[in-house]
Formats: C-alpha cells, sequence, structure tokens
C-alpha cells in the first residue's frame, strides 16, 4: 500500500537557520505530494504541493521538489522565523476511481524555532 | 467566519459512552472527511463520503459510524466509547478533481 516516512521530531532551530525535513514515499502510480503545516491549536492547511516529477512547490519561503528517481519530497526552508513553529506533515495523493484523492500522511515532524 | 467547523472542540466521556462529533462546511464541497490523529501516527482515515448517498469506510472505521445528513454536514459517532479512542478527530472537505483537502479545527476527545 501507499505509504510517507518523514524524519521525526522534534527539530529545534534557532531563528534564522537552515530547516530540513526528509520525507520518502511509496506509492502505486503517480502520486501527487504535499506539506500540510498544523500550526497550534488548528487544523491541517495545505503549504505547497507538486503534482508531477520534478516539480518544484513553493510558499512562504518553504520549498520541496518532488524527486521521482529518489522518491523523495524534502521540505526546506532557508531562515526561520519563531512563527513556522507547528508540526509539518508530508502526504501523498493517488487518484482512485473508488477512492478519489485520498490522502496518506506521514507522522508528522514537529518543529520549535527559539528567538 | 471559518469554512470547515467542528462541534466540540473539546470533549471528555467516559468508557461506553455514546458521542457524536459534527463538522459543517461552507465551502459547497461534495467530498467530506473524518480523520483520527494519535501522536507520531500523522492522519488515519476514518469515514469518507464523496456525496449524501456515498459514504466509505476508511482505514480504521471498526467502532466508529458516520452521518451525512446533508451536503455541508457530516458527523462522526462513537457507539461506545473506549479509552483507546481518546485522540485529536479532524474533518476536512474537498471538490472533486482537486487534490487538497480543507481542515476543521479539530475536536479534541478524551475517553476515561
Amino acid at each position: 500500500g501507499d505509504s510517507v516516512t518523514q524524519m521525526e521530531g522534534p527539530v529545534t532551530l534557532s531563528e534564522e537557520a537552515f530547516l530540513t525535513i526528509n520525507c520518502t514515499y511509496t506509492a502505486t502510480g503517480y502520486p501527487s505530494l504535499f506539506w500540510y503545516v498544523q500550526y497550534p491549536g488548528e487544523g491541517l492547511q495545505l503549504l505547497l504541493k507538486a503534482t508531477k516529477a520534478d516539480d518544484k512547490g513553493s510558499n512562504k519561503g518553504f520549498e520541496a521538489t518532488y524527486r521521482k528517481e529518489t522518491t523523495s519530497f524534502h521540505l526546506e526552508k532557508g531562515s526561520v522565523q519563531v512563527s513556522d513553529s507547528a508540526v509539518y506533515f508530508c502526504a501523498l495523493s493517488v487518484k482512485t476511481k473508488a477512492a478519489g484523492n485520498k490522502l496518506t500522511f506521514g507522522g508528522g515532524t514537529r518543529v520549535l524555532v527559539k528567538p | 467566519d471559518a469554512d470547515v467547523t467542528q462541534t466540540p472542540r473539546n470533549r471528555i466521556t467516559k468508557t461506553g459512552k455514546r458521542i457524536m462529533l459534527e463538522c459543517s462546511q461552507t465551502k459547497g464541497h461534495d467530498r467530506m472527511y473524518w480523520y483520527r490523529q494519535d501522536p507520531g501516527l500523522g492522519l488515519q482515515l476514518i469515514y469518507y463520503s464523496f456525496d449524501v448517498k456515498d459514504i466509505n469506510k476508511g482505514e480504521i472505521s471498526d467502532g466508529y459510524s458516520v452521518s451525512r445528513q446533508a451536503q455541508a454536514k457530516f458527523s462522526l459517532s462513537l457507539e461506545s466509547a473506549i479509552p483507546n479512542q481518546t485522540a485529536l478527530y479532524f474533518c476536512a472537505t474537498s471538490d472533486p478533481g482537486y487534490d487538497e483537502q480543507f481542515f476543521g479545527p479539530g475536536t479534541r476527545l478524551t475517553v476515561l
């Protein structure tokens, strides 16, 4: 079955540090890949996505590139802020007639940015 | 106002009690989902609905049931709650043909 593996947290950084969160996947077919972010006390919201190999998703200074050869979708940000403290989820979606666009999530990575 | 709302936001109940979690959306989406979040496990799909007459089991449906009362409303019930159903529950919606799902703020459920 489809699965997503991401690095365990927590990841603790200082402000302006470089952030990388690793994500790898296994999937049948050709998945779309996503990063969702969950701020404290809130639901998940889409951060960025990529729908085919070599696509780069970007938003709010975050980037991730769909690497089919390594089945990876690592999230990066060059200079984090305290406001980036959150839990980040990598996810994939494979379209099927039966299940539509069902999302499969990784376990989440908690990021804490200290001033 | 939020597009996807969940009630209650927090609930403490006892083993064996019946409990209902409610989800409403104003996005006009046909598809709605219920997920459960446990620490370190990400989100697991409980049930999903493509329209009012189409309801499907997800990965972990045992012990849960759902009702799609209208396009905008999707309720999750625990008929007889047990402690290992203590978790954070999320409702989500999506539009057919689009990958993105929109999540509610979650309901934190504690079963004693």
